[in-house]
C-alpha cells in the first residue's frame, strides 16, 4: 500500500500568516492526491483535489502543488477559521490512505 | 442537498460484529459516477480508510482490515452498510460514510460520523 507522511505533525502560526504543509508518498502518484481539511468535532472537508485544484466555495487563500512523490498545502493570510486539522489522501491506487494529519494552531 | 447519515450501536461487545448503515438522500446511489465509502477515526488520531462499494457491488477493501470487513450496498433503500466482524478496542472509533467522486477519487460529502465504542 501507499505511505503518506505529512509535516509537520503540528504548526503553530498567527492570524495573516502564510504557512506550507508537506505531504511525501512513498510512490509516485502523479497529481493524485487531495487535501481536507478537519474542525473539532466536524467531518473532513475537501479542500483541493487532483494535486492543484480548488474545490468549489473554498477560499483562494488555499492552493496545493506538487507531483510525484511530493506535494504542498499552502495557506496565505491565516484566517481565525483556518486553525484546524489537515490531511493529504493519496487517490492514485484505490487502496486509499491518509497521510497523519497536521494540527495548525494559534501561536 | 446530499446528505449521508450513520446508523448502528454505538456499543459492541468485544469479539462481536460492528454493523453500520449510511442512508444517503438529495441523491441517488445508483450512479455511475460515485463510489461509497467508510473512513473510521479513532479518538485523538487521524483518519484510516476501511472501504468503498459502487452501487454495481464492486468493492474496494484497506490490505489490513479486508479480512474482517464486508460493505454491501441496498439500492432500494439508498443505503450503503459496514460489517466488521470480530472487533477489539482498537476498533473504537468514530465511523464515517463519505461519498467519492469515481475517477478523482475524492471524498466530496461525509456524514457527520457514528461513535463506536468496543466495551464488554
Amino acid at each position: 500500500d501507499i505511505q503518506m507522511t505529512q509535516s509537520p505533525s503540528s504548526l503553530s502560526a498567527s492570524v495573516g500568516d502564510s504557512v506550507t504543509i508537506t505531504c511525501r508518498a512513498s510512490q509516485s502518484i502523479s497529481s493524485s492526491l487531495n487535501w481536507y481539511q478537519q474542525k473539532p468535532g466536524k467531518a473532513p472537508n475537501l479542500l483541493i483535489y487532483a494535486a492543484s485544484s480548488l474545490q468549489s466555495g473554498v477560499s483562494s487563500r488555499f492552493s496545493g502543488s506538487g507531483s510525484g512523490t511530493v506535494f504542498t498545502l499552502t495557506i496565505i493570510g491565516l484566517q481565525p477559521e483556518d486553525f484546524a486539522t489537515y490531511y493529504c489522501q493519496q487517490s492514485y491506487s484505490t487502496l486509499y490512505t491518509f497521510g497523519q494529519g497536521t494540527k495548525l494552531e494559534v501561536k | 442537498q446530499l446528505q449521508l447519515q450513520e446508523s448502528g450501536p454505538g456499543l459492541v461487545k468485544p469479539s462481536e460484529t460492528l454493523s453500520l448503515t449510511c442512508t444517503v438522500s438529495g441523491g441517488s446511489i445508483r450512479s455511475s459516477s460515485y463510489y461509497w465509502g467508510w473512513i473510521r477515526q479513532p479518538p485523538g488520531k487521524g483518519l484510516e480508510w476501511i472501504g468503498t462499494i459502487h452501487y454495481s457491488g464492486s468493492t474496494h477493501y484497506n490490505t489490513s482490515l479486508k479480512s474482517r470487513v464486508t460493505i454491501s450496498v441496498d439500492t432500494s433503500k439508498n443505503q450503503f452498510s459496514l460489517k466488521m466482524s470480530s472487533v477489539t478496542a482498537a476498533d473504537a472509533a468514530l465511523y464515517y460514510c463519505a461519498r467519492l467522486i469515481s475517477g478523482w477519487n475524492y471524498f466530496d460529502y461525509w456524514g457527520q460520523g457514528t461513535l463506536v465504542t468496543v466495551s464488554s
